[in-house]
């Protein structure tokens, strides 16, 4: 019954190394986003797709970048991870803006380790 | 722009006592509300949410809030806790419009024996 699935759930990647991060949805959403969560702090937004457009957040660094090749999948990729972005990284949709964003589902996360 | 509060970074209680947890918000349009819940290395699962409408909304497991305008607040409440409400609770705020959220920093609910 799973409808945001993340992979892989752990991964452990060296500094510097290009890492990249999956989620795909089974509910068919317009919007995917891509969330940033430190140890007890709260999810920051890094950018969302509406369907095919990319909105990237003003401070997300341009070491973060995403794909979105269908509705169903949407990448996370770090190009050269340093020790501050390991995190968990929560991949989230919605149906869309306005009603639409009555309700985010979000997937189980990837928490990330650089070593 | 809009931001999210949460007063309290952890929260203490003994089971079967009340639960409060407190947030205060800020946002230049009428605002879309929500609890969620994380526990330990999971994602995060929507306890609640107002949008439009009665002031007063209950959401899974006991848990209500209630939107109070002039306050600026959405206060999650229960009015006994249990142990495996013991999680991670982030109260957040939409631009229905501007279709993305923004969450408070969480607070923590320990519940006691």
């Amino acid at each position: 019954d799973a409808m945001v699935i993340q992979n892989p759930r752990y991964q452990v990647t060296q500094f510097g190394k290009p890492v990249t991060l999956s989620c795909s949805q089974t509910l068919n959403h317009n919007v995917m986003y891509w969330y940033q969560q430190k140890s007890s702090q709260a999810p920051k937004l890094l950018f969302h797709y509406y369907d095919k457009d990319f909105n990237n957040e003003a401070d997300t660094p341009d070491n973060f970048q995403s794909r979105r090749p269908n509705t169903s999948f949407c990448f996370l990729d770090i190009r050269s991870p340093g020790l501050g972005d390991a995190a968990m990284y929560l991949c989230a949709t919605s149906r869309g803006v306005g009603q639409g964003l009555e309700k985010l589902f979000f997937g189980s996360g990837t928490q990330l380790s650089v070593l | 722009a809009q931001s999210v509060t949460q007063l309290g970074s952890h929260v203490s209680v003994s089971e079967g006592a009340l639960v409060l947890l407190r947030c205060n918000y800020s946002s230049s349009v009428p605002p879309y509300l929500f609890w969620y819940v994380q526990y330990p290395n999971q994602g995060l699962q929507l306890l609640l949410k107002y949008t439009t409408g009665a002031t007063l909304v209950k959401g899974i497991n006991g848990f209500e809030a209630e939107f109070k305008k002039s306050e600026t607040s959405f206060h999650l409440t229960k009015p006994s806790a249990h142990m495996s409400d013991a999680a991670e609770y982030f109260c957040a705020v939409s631009d229905p419009n501007a279709g993305k959220s923004t969450f408070g920093d969480g607070t923590t609910l320990t519940v006691k024996p």
